[in-house]
């Protein structure tokens, strides 16, 4: 069985920085190996906001984009979310999920982990 | 990024009704995806390739489409089926979503 646990969320201040984690276990590296990080602010819909692919190619929203970064230990399959300079509207649950092989689609998704931007 | 127009964003219908959710993209997309969720729960793949069900969904749910303009439909809609549905682009990561349809019971 396939298991996507997060770690790392919590209360941080705007301006500030938190690292989410993503263990897995069970879970078979697809061929194109992309994992992604998917977050859903309270009552919102689903947001990807970042993807890794196998070789380490990454692909951010624009409403990430230079402020977080995605990262992944291939050694002890964990994939990391860096997030900094976090506003007010990063609030979110932030799930982490397997993309599988063609055709792509996500597969398989942690439980999530909240994160709360405020002051 | 492709950019994912859904509607409605709320239907109340009853049970044994018909639902159709449209989905267009700001561009042509080779397929779609189509996820379930329920409140407190991540998502949950239901149609991939615009049309394909995922092992153990029910067949009343079907998926159509091409190019720029995609349809969910669930005939017969059953209790189970009241949450959240969201499409997905698959084309250009990241894959970016739908806002959403709220399926209520009326």
């Amino acid at each position: 069985e396939v298991f996507l646990v997060e770690s790392g969320g919590g209360l941080v201040q705007p301006g500030g920085s938190l690292r989410l984690s993503c263990a897995s276990s069970g879970i078979t590296v697809t061929p194109n190996g992309y994992m992604s990080w998917v977050r859903q602010a309270p009552g919102k819909g689903l947001e990807c906001v970042s993807v890794i692919q196998r070789g380490g190619t990454t692909y951010y929203a624009d409403s990430v984009k230079g402020r977080f970064t995605i990262s992944r230990d291939k050694s002890n399959n964990t994939l990391y979310l860096q997030m900094d300079s976090l506003r007010v509207e990063d609030t979110a649950v932030y799930y982490c999920a397997r993309w599988s092989g063609a055709p792509g689609h996500f597969d398989y998704w942690g439980q999530g982990t909240l994160v709360i931007v405020s002051s | 990024d492709i950019q994912m127009t859904q509607s409605p964003s709320s239907l109340s219908t009853s049970v044994g009704d018909r639902v159709t959710i449209t989905c267009r993209a700001s561009q042509t997309i080779a397929s779609l995806n189509w996820y379930q969720q329920k409140p407190g729960k991540a998502p949950k793949i239901l149609i991939f390739a615009t049309s394909r069900l995922q092992s153990g969904v029910p067949s009343r749910f079907t998926g159509s489409g091409f190019g720029t303009d995609f349809t969910l439909t669930i005939t017969n809609l059953q209790p189970e089926d009241f949450a959240a549905y969201y499409c997905q682009q698959s084309y250009i990561p990241p894959w970016t979503f739908g806002q959403g349809t709220k399926v209520e019971i009326k």
